[in-house]
């Protein structure tokens, strides 16, 4: 089936620059998105990729290989705010699925 | 601001009962999706709409689980009957159908069944 992969878990500290790596099975994807969920909250999006390369977007960018079905998202100068739980999304078709998501904790 | 909307944010019932969960998209936009999130299994998509017609219902329980939008202004999820392994956040979101990738969450309706 079409799965996703990513950390469970990573910590940082404030300022710092964290990477959060994904995954995904090659066969019909399209792309990937990224969204950031706070405890309590809903999903809101934050990137696509639907080509090699990175998209920029503020302190976030957002990075896609097709070739080695992977992708990631990187935070630059972390803020407090920034805790949160992480997912990509590929789209397959008409098709959606989430991965299991990433937990980011900022420490002061 | 526009954002989508879902009724109610709570819901507490009994094994057995029916559940409807209700959903305003934003305005102008075509495309609306049902997710569950469970700390288990995570975010699901359970159905997508675009124009009003079902596009992808593959992820949801056929037998007590069905999703309708009976207008542009409205999707609804119905559950009968449920069971407490319903119990999760449903959510629903929505989007343009050049941009499905982009969605829209609403705050979502915390279900317990129990």
């Amino acid at each position: 089936g079409q799965s996703l992969e990513q950390p469970s878990e990573v910590t940082a500290v404030e300022g710092a620059i964290v990477q959060i790596n994904c995954t995904y099975q090659t066969s019909g994807f399209y792309g990937l998105s990224w969204y950031q969920q706070h405890d309590g909250g809903a999903p809101t999006f934050l990137s696509y990729n639907a080509l090699d390369g990175l998209e920029e977007t503020g302190r976030f960018s957002s990075f896609l290989s097709r070739s080695d079905s992977y992708g990631y998202l990187l935070l630059q100068e972390l803020q407090m705010k920034d805790s949160a739980s992480y997912f990509c999304a590929a789209l397959y078709g008409q098709n959606f699925v989430f991965g299991p998501g990433t937990r980011l904790s900022v420490l002061p | 601001d526009a954002r989508v909307t879902q009724t109610p944010r709570h819901k507490v019932t009994e094994m057995g009962q029916e559940v409807t969960m209700r959903c305003q998209p934003i305005l102008g936009h075509n495309t609306v999706f049902w997710y569950r999130q469970t700390m288990m299994q995570g975010l699901e998509l359970l159905a997508y709409f675009r124009n009003r017609a079902p596009l992808d219902d593959s992820g949801m329980p056929k037998d007590r689980f069905s999703a309708e939008m009976p207008d542009a202004t409205l999707a609804t999820l119905k559950i009968q009957p449920s069971e407490p392994r319903d119990s999760a956040v449903y959510f629903c979101a929505s989007g343009s159908s050049n941009r499905d990738y982009e969605q829209y969450f609403g705050p979502g309706t915390r279900l317990t069944v129990t």
